[in-house]
């Protein structure tokens, strides 16, 4: 079955740390990835996105993701995390294309990041 | 303004009502879809439409319906079956950007039956 996988659920860190969240993904046919975040009180919004071309892919806000697909993973980066950054991260794969336009999503579970000051 | 918008934000209902969830957009976009998000669980489709008059089920169908009686509007209704109606519902358009089609993200709706 088509899935992603986000390995940590809950992650703490202070200001200016580093920040690597993992997705993987089983899904066999064309790869479209995307990394969303739902900060409090707020729309679920694209960070970024990969459908072809250079693996690294940069978004909003500093985040970076690198799509290795030998590893089958996704994870996204970014080298010094602000308090701004506290949300929920959700990586979505396409696993599936409607003919009437739009792509069907599978998310995985999320990440709570809590950034302390 | 563009966008996607959910109403209420906050619903109440006692169980054994149905209720229907209120979602619009102005994006000319021709694909809705139905997500529930619960904590630990992400979010999972319920229902998707890719044109008026049409839709699919999604992973998670049983206990709710849906209509799509015109491109702007999505409404879900949560029945009286859906064992566990609590939750967080959002509802998404998806347009095309370039080469490839994005999903937006309307405020959500949080569903409390007691």
């Amino acid at each position: 079955a088509q899935s992603v996988s986000q390995h940590n659920h809950h992650v703490i860190l202070s200001e200016a740390a580093s920040l690597e969240l993992g997705c993987n993904y089983s899904y066999g046919g064309t790869v479209n990835l995307f990394w969303y975040v739902q900060y409090p009180g707020q729309h679920l919004q694209l960070l970024l996105k990969y459908f072809s071309g250079d693996p690294l892919v940069k978004g909003i806000k500093g985040f970076e993701a690198e799509f290795i697909k030998s590893k089958f993973s996704f994870n996204l980066r970014k080298p010094s995390v602000q308090w701004s950054d506290t949300a929920e991260y959700f990586c979505a794969a396409r696993t599936g294309i409607l003919t009437g336009g739009g792509n069907k999503l599978t998310f995985g579970t999320g990440t709570q990041l809590k950034v302390e000051l | 303004d563009g966008g996607i918008t959910q109403s209420p934000k906050y619903l109440f209902r006692k169980e054994g009502q149905n209720v229907t969830l209120s979602c619009e957009q102005n994006l000319n976009h021709d694909a809705m879809y139905w997500y529930r998000q619960d904590p630990g669980q992400g979010l999972r489709l319920i229902y998707y439409s890719q044109i008026v008059n049409d839709f699919q089920k999604g992973d998670i169908a049983e206990g709710y319906s849906v209509s799509r009686e015109k491109k702007e509007s999505f409404p879900l209704t949560v029945t009286s079956a859906q064992k566990n109606p609590t939750a967080f519902y959002l509802c998404a358009s998806s347009g095309r950007v370039g080469l490839a089609y994005e999903q937006y993200f309307g405020p959500g709706t949080r569903l409390t039956v007691t």
